[in-house]
């Protein structure tokens, strides 16, 4: 079974970029819809986008001005940046593989971030 | 953006009740409907896709009905492992979106 994992800093200052990556194991990160979605604490889901293994993108027009999604297919590995941060971006972010019709199939577990000074 | 409106926002109900969660959408996407469970400090998990379609190993307790722009998620016997918030999705247009979440407690 495909396995993923979010890394990266669970801390950012306001007005610096969030990256974060998604170790994909188990399987090939070379195929299928690769996607982003957060959730800010005690609230609901927010989907950022997605990236097909090809490098296509799908952005929330709600982000899509601050947000790049990319892919590492030779380390199997996709990732989010997301510049201008502000308190607003504080959420636990997932990274998760989506199938064709958009359903979101797994996840990762997560990773909080938090944006503070 | 199509918005989905959950009701209730919270429920309250006993091991064994029937439990009902609506999803309305404010604009017809058809069956293209995903339900999924998030339990405390966990990622969400599919349960429902396609509106009415169980994922392999959800238990038949589980069901989901509805097209166009009203949806059901019903739980037919609440087992102690059901206690979590429920979140509908739709899957028929750009930007995805998902419903504000039911939280079912236990009584």
């Amino acid at each position: 079974q495909v396995q993923l994992q979010e890394s990266g800093p669970g801390l950012v200052k306001p007005s610096e970029t969030l990256s974060l990556t998604c170790t994909v194991s188990g399987g090939s990160i070379s195929s299928s819809y690769w996607s982003w979605i957060r959730q800010p604490p005690g609230k609901g889901l927010e989907w950022i986008g997605y990236i097909y293994y090809s490098g296509s993108t799908n952005y929330n027009p709600s982000l899509k001005s601050r947000v790049t999604i990319s892919i590492d297919t030779s380390k199997n590995q996709f990732s989010l940046k997301l510049n201008s941060v502000t308190a607003a971006d504080t959420a636990v972010y997932y990274c998760a593989i989506v199938d064709t019709a958009m359903v979101i199939v797994y996840w990762g577990q997560g990773t909080l971030v938090t944006v503070s000074s | 953006d199509i918005q989905l409106t959950q009701s209730p926002s919270f429920l309250s109900a006993s091991v064994g009740d029937r439990v009902t969660i609506t999803c309305r959408a404010s604009q017809g996407i058809s069956s293209y409907l995903a339900w999924y469970q998030q339990k405390p400090g966990k990622a969400p998990k599919i349960l429902i896709y396609g509106a009415s379609t169980l994922q392999s190993g959800v238990p038949s307790r589980f069901s989901g009905s509805g097209s166009g722009t009203e949806f059901t998620l019903t739980i037919s016997s609440l087992q102690p492992e059901d206690f979590a918030t429920y979140y509908c999705q739709q899957l028929n247009s750009y930007p995805l979106t998902f419903g504000g979440g039911t939280k079912v407690e236990i009584k």
